[in-house]
């Protein structure tokens, strides 16, 4: 089974820049996050999809921030402009409608503003 | 407001030995509670997980103790590996049905040969 897939792997841009990151999740899980990980913090949840509605959004920086997931399958979070503190890995996640489930991450995008 | 807290950010154990990774939590809704581990470059990996009814859950070499009363949980690795070096996060969501976890901020355990 393919694990979660993210693209790219690592960007580096200027303030006020705009970027767009990808999520391929694990096949057939109809639930997807995305984590903001700042270093030396634990991974925060940025907004979380069922399907291709959104559940939890309540953390997003919505001025700047946005995310689709369109056929409720991948998933693009984009940073329109970006600021120095969003330098971070923004990590995907993906599971399924079990109880007691586990989440799956993907290796991430390191993303590092200048 | 952390709700999720691993006060130790970092620990040392000899190869062989036990390693001891604690977290304690403060929202009583959660139920279900999860360890994972990270490599750098590498997204975080599912390692064992435990419900709020149940007090342990062991997996191999990997057990997880919940201590309801006191909000606190604690990961035990025995015996330590090499490989088990590696930033250990713990987890926590208030269940049902995916909901998001809320991460403490990680221990990094380093297995000394």
């Amino acid at each position: 089974e393919a694990g979660v897939a993210q693209s790219p792997r690592y960007k580096i841009i200027e303030k006020r820049q705009s970027v767009a990151f990808w999520c391929n999740p694990i096949s057939g899980h109809a639930t997807l996050y995305w984590y903001q990980q700042i270093l030396g913090q634990g991974p925060k949840l940025l907004i979380q999809f069922q399907n291709n509605g959104v559940v939890d959004d309540s953390q997003l920086p919505k001025d700047r921030f946005s995310a689709e997931r369109l056929k409720g399958v991948d998933s693009t979070l984009k940073i329109q402009p970006a600021k120095l503190e969003d330098s971070a890995v923004y990590l995907c996640a993906s599971s399924s409608n079990r109880v007691g489930y586990e989440q799956y991450f993907g290796p991430g995008t390191r993303l590092t503003v200048t | 407001d952390q709700q999720v807290k691993q006060n130790s950010p970092s620990l040392s154990v000899q190869e062989g030995r036990i390693s001891i990774l604690n977290c304690d939590y403060t929202n009583s809704m959660f139920d279900y509670f999860l360890w994972y581990k990270k490599y750098p470059a590498e997204g975080p990996t599912f390692l064992i997980s435990i419900s709020s009814i149940k007090d342990k859950n062991e997996d191999g070499r990997f057990t997880v103790f919940l201590n309801k009363s006191a909000k606190h949980l604690s990961l035990h690795i025995v015996p330590s590996q090499p490989g088990d070096s590696a930033v250990y996060f713990c987890a926590a969501s208030a269940g049902v049905l995916n909901t998001p976890l809320v991460f403490g901020k990680g221990t990094r355990l380093s297995v000394i040969a």
